[in-house]
Order: C-alpha cells, then structure tokens, then sequence
C-alpha cells in the first residue's frame, strides 16, 4: 500500500515567518500535486512536480521534488494570513492520487 | 467558482437511511472522482468515472455506489447510513482518465448522520 505522510499535521506562526512542510513516502511517484483546501470549500492545485529534483516557485511559495521522487516540500516565505488553510500532497499512481492527510496551516497576524 | 457544482450542499439524515449526492463537471471534463473527507483529515478517494465507464476504485464501501451518466454528471448512492458516514463528500473533473490531469473540485456536500 502506497502511503504519503505530511508533516507536520499542524502549524500555527505569526505572520512574517517562514515554514516549511513535508510529504514523504517509501515508494516512488511519476509525480506529486499540492493543493490547498480553505475551510468549506474544495481542494483547489498549487502545482504539480514531475522531474525528479525540480524546483517550482509560485510567488512566496517554494516547491521541490526529491532527487528519487518520494518526497516532496512546500517552503513559504514570509507567510500571510492568507496563507491559512490545508495543504495536501498528492502522489500520481497509475490512474489514482494517492492524498496525504494535510497539513493544517494557521498564520496569525 | 472551479464549475463543479454538488447538490444538496448539506443533508442531514437518520442512521439506517439511504441518500443521493449529485454532480456535475466542468464542460467538457469527462473524468469525474469521489472523496470522502472526515473532520480535519485528508481525502479519501472513493471511485473514478470516465466517460460512463467506472476506471478506479478507491477506498468505497460496498453501502456505497456511484454512476456516470450519458450527459457526464455522477451521483453518489450511500445506503444504510452509519454515523460514521458523516463527512464532506467532494466531487471533482478532470478532462480525462489520467489523475496526473488536474482535478476541479466541487464545493462539497456536507453529510450528518444523526
């Protein structure tokens, strides 16, 4: 069973401080998707990374793949009220998603 | 607004009932999926639809079934309802078989089992 851990499950900051969290998994994925989820709404793509190594940024948010595909990290800088919500992984698997359980995010101004 | 719509947004309901969630893709998407999403956890992918035709099956119960439709919107049949079924349920489209294709997701259906 293919499984994506996503660490840590909850983080609380102050705006202005930097965070970074993880998506790791023993097995190997062709590629990995986050998402953020506010609260009462669906899940909705940051970004999908396929090349091992591959770095992506979007704004204030940095995106790296692992060298053998089986982790990954989002990294934001200087995080913003904004920011607050759940982060999902998403590791591709044939034809499914295999999701983590999130982590949940809160930026306090 | 992702152009996935789910009704009934919330449905509350009695243990032992059986209920119907319903969705449409956005135009033109043939894929649609089906989440269940408990309290502060991640999703859990239930069952995949393309083109009319079930591709995938997730973590779905034997309660539960879903269909595709000829005009490409899904329903979601839960029966014998359980307390334990209370979730959000998500749809969500993408514009082919393929989960590497990015998924839309809908705005949810809130299920209470009372």
């Amino acid at each position: 069973t293919q499984l994506l851990e996503q660490s840590p499950q909850f983080l609380s900051i102050q705006e202005g401080e930097n965070l970074t969290v993880y998506c790791n998994s023993s097995s190997v994925f062709s590629s990995l998707q986050w998402y953020r989820q506010e609260p009462g709404e669906g899940p909705v793509l940051l970004v999908t990374v396929v090349t091992g190594g591959e770095v992506k940024k979007l704004k204030r948010l940095t995106f790296q793949f692992g060298d053998a595909r089986k982790d990954s990290s989002l990294h934001i800088t200087a995080a913003q009220p904004g920011d607050t919500g759940l982060y999902l992984c998403a590791g591709r698997s044939n034809y499914q998603l295999i999701w983590g359980a999130g982590t949940k995010l809160i930026i306090k101004p | 607004d992702s152009g996935v719509t789910q009704t009934p947004k919330h449905l509350i309901t009695a243990t032992g009932q059986r209920v119907t969630l319903r969705c449409s893709p956005r135009s033109g998407d043939l894929s649609v999926y089906w989440y269940q999403q408990s309290l502060d956890q991640g999703l859990q992918f239930l069952i995949q639809y393309y083109n009319g035709e079930e591709r995938a099956k997730g973590n779905i119960l034997e309660r539960f079934s879903a269909q595709q439709f000829p005009d490409l919107h899904s329903e979601l049949n839960l029966s014998s309802l359980e307390l334990g079924d209370s979730a959000l349920y998500f749809c969500a489209s993408s514009d082919s078989g393929r989960a590497l294709n990015e998924q839309f997701f809908g705005p949810g259906t809130r299920l209470t089992v009372l």
